[in-house]
């Protein structure tokens, strides 16, 4: 089964407006991190946000936010006021902090698109 | 967040010969470095896992002899792609972490971006 399923490959957004973007997961270990980053066309890895599965509340940085709903096993990723420089592919992952190697296992992606 | 230089950020070799990729992390110690794979419009999927001075563990599919790791030391870790094909050519990205990391972030290099001709 995949660890991390991202269902949207490409989601457009009208500058200025918010858009979520969908993730859920699969693990057996009670203890797991997500994760969001942001991968422009230069192909570098760029890290957004994290959240932990025993934190409480949903992580949010500056503009983004991350809908955690873990009975749901799902993480979304907000992002609110869009703006032309979020386009971009974005990757959902997870690492599992208690089996395996702490590496992360990533989703396919979802290439957004902001619209002027 | 930490600095991880990983050179070069792109590279294009004629197919049989070898390639080096560098990655190294400046400002902490890398007990464990993560060599992953990125074929175009795909996902970012792990090649191998090594802990500085041990020898490399390998995902399934991937060749040892042919994907050489070297993690020497707590800063460098070295890809080496040997006799390369064209089925070589992808985005190859390190990740390197720290024994003591928080857990809150995941550091990447650049990557690089392998052509093979």
């Amino acid at each position: 089964a995949q660890k991390i399923t991202q269902t949207q490959p490409g989601m457009f957004v009208q500058e200025k407006e918010a858009v979520t973007l969908d993730c859920t997961y699969d693990t057996s270990d009670p203890s797991y991190g997500l994760f969001w980053y942001k991968q422009p066309s230069s192909g570098e890895m760029i890290f957004l946000i994290y959240q932990g599965s025993y934190d409480q509340q949903n992580a949010t940085e500056g503009r983004y936010s991350l809908n955690f709903q873990k009975a749901r096993k799902s993480a979304n990723l907000v992002i609110s006021a869009s703006q032309l420089g979020d386009s971009a592919m974005y990757f959902c992952a997870m690492r599992e902090d208690q089996t395996g190697a702490n590496n992360l296992f990533f989703g396919t992606g979802t290439r957004l698109t902001v619209i002027p | 967040g930490a600095v991880v230089s990983q050179h070069p950020s792109w590279v294009i070799c004629k197919s049989g010969t070898s390639v080096k990729i560098e990655c190294r992390s400046l400002d902490f110690q890398a007990t464990t470095m993560f060599w992953y794979r990125q074929f175009p419009k795909q996902s970012l999927m792990l090649m191998a896992t090594s802990n500085e001075g041990s020898k490399a563990t390998y995902e399934q599919g991937v060749e040892k002899d042919k994907f050489l790791i070297n993690h020497a030391s707590l800063t460098l870790s070295t890809l080496t792609v040997t006799s390369a094909h064209p089925e070589d050519s992808s985005f190859y990205i390190c990740s390197p972490r720290s024994a003591r990391e928080g857990g809150t972030e995941a550091f990447f290099g650049q990557g690089t971006r392998l052509t093979v001709v």
